[in-house]
């Protein structure tokens, strides 16, 4: 499976700030994905990382609050932008593999942001 | 559109003992289905998955679970629980096409000594 860290690990930021989480991966993958973790919630899928072209968002996740970028096949951030409290949570991001279990997701440790 | 129910929270076993989680899923295609753990502060680990194979899944750490299309179910257990299974466990379920997952709720299994 492939390797993916994240950066930064953790993140203390105050309100109306923006924060950009990278993730980056040590092999070639199709596909790239960002999820959110509220506090003792599930994860929620924010957007679909296209390489070279938008992101694709669900439902209630808007680009000007998480601008996402896909370069390369290895390499995505995700900003998170005006920060509140609201934002505070766990973002992971996932792959699937270029090659091999291509059906299957593999995440990040994930970031975890605190919002005051 | 897909979804996912994990019945129970949380769940408390004995050491020793069964585990038993429940999914349940929705889903207008044939489903790809996936249990995720997550021990605290750490990111998701894949325990095992059905992808229209063998309906019996065996995964990491001793875990299976097998897919009922009758029941539209894809529950995890393992026959003996240790200290070590305590975390979060997610049941999650994706189309052929789409690959973007959709998550249940999750489930906190504890486990007494």
């Amino acid at each position: 499976s492939a390797v993916i860290s994240q950066k930064p690990s953790r993140d203390i930021c105050q309100r109306g700030t923006s924060l950009t989480i990278q993730c980056q991966v040590d092999s070639q993958v199709t596909m790239m994905f960002w999820y959110r973790q509220q506090p003792g919630q599930s994860l929620t899928l924010i957007a679909t990382a296209n390489q070279g072209s938008e992101a694709t968002y669900e439902s209630g996740f808007v680009i000007d609050k998480f601008p996402i970028s896909r370069p390369n096949l290895t390499f995505s951030t995700l900003t998170v932008s005006n920060m509140s409290p609201e934002d505070s949570s766990i973002y992971l991001c996932s792959v699937t593999p270029a090659h091999g279990n291509q059906e299957t997701q593999y995440f990040g440790p994930g970031t975890r942001l605190l919002v005051l | 559109a897909q979804s996912v129910t994990q019945l129970g929270s949380h769940v408390s076993v004995s050491e020793g003992a069964l585990v038993l989680l429940r999914c349940n899923y929705s889903s207008s295609v044939p489903p790809y289905l996936f249990w995720y753990v997550q021990y605290p502060n750490q990111g998701l680990q894949l325990l095992l998955k059905y992808t229209s194979a063998a309906t019996l899944v065996k995964g990491i750490n001793g875990f299976e679970a097998e897919f009922k299309k009758s029941e539209t179910s894809f529950h995890l257990t393992k026959p003996s629980a240790h200290m070590s299974d305590a975390a979060e466990y997610f049941c999650a379920v994706s189309d052929t096409g789409r690959r973007a997952l959709t998550f249940g709720s999750g489930t906190r299994l504890q486990v007494q000594p």
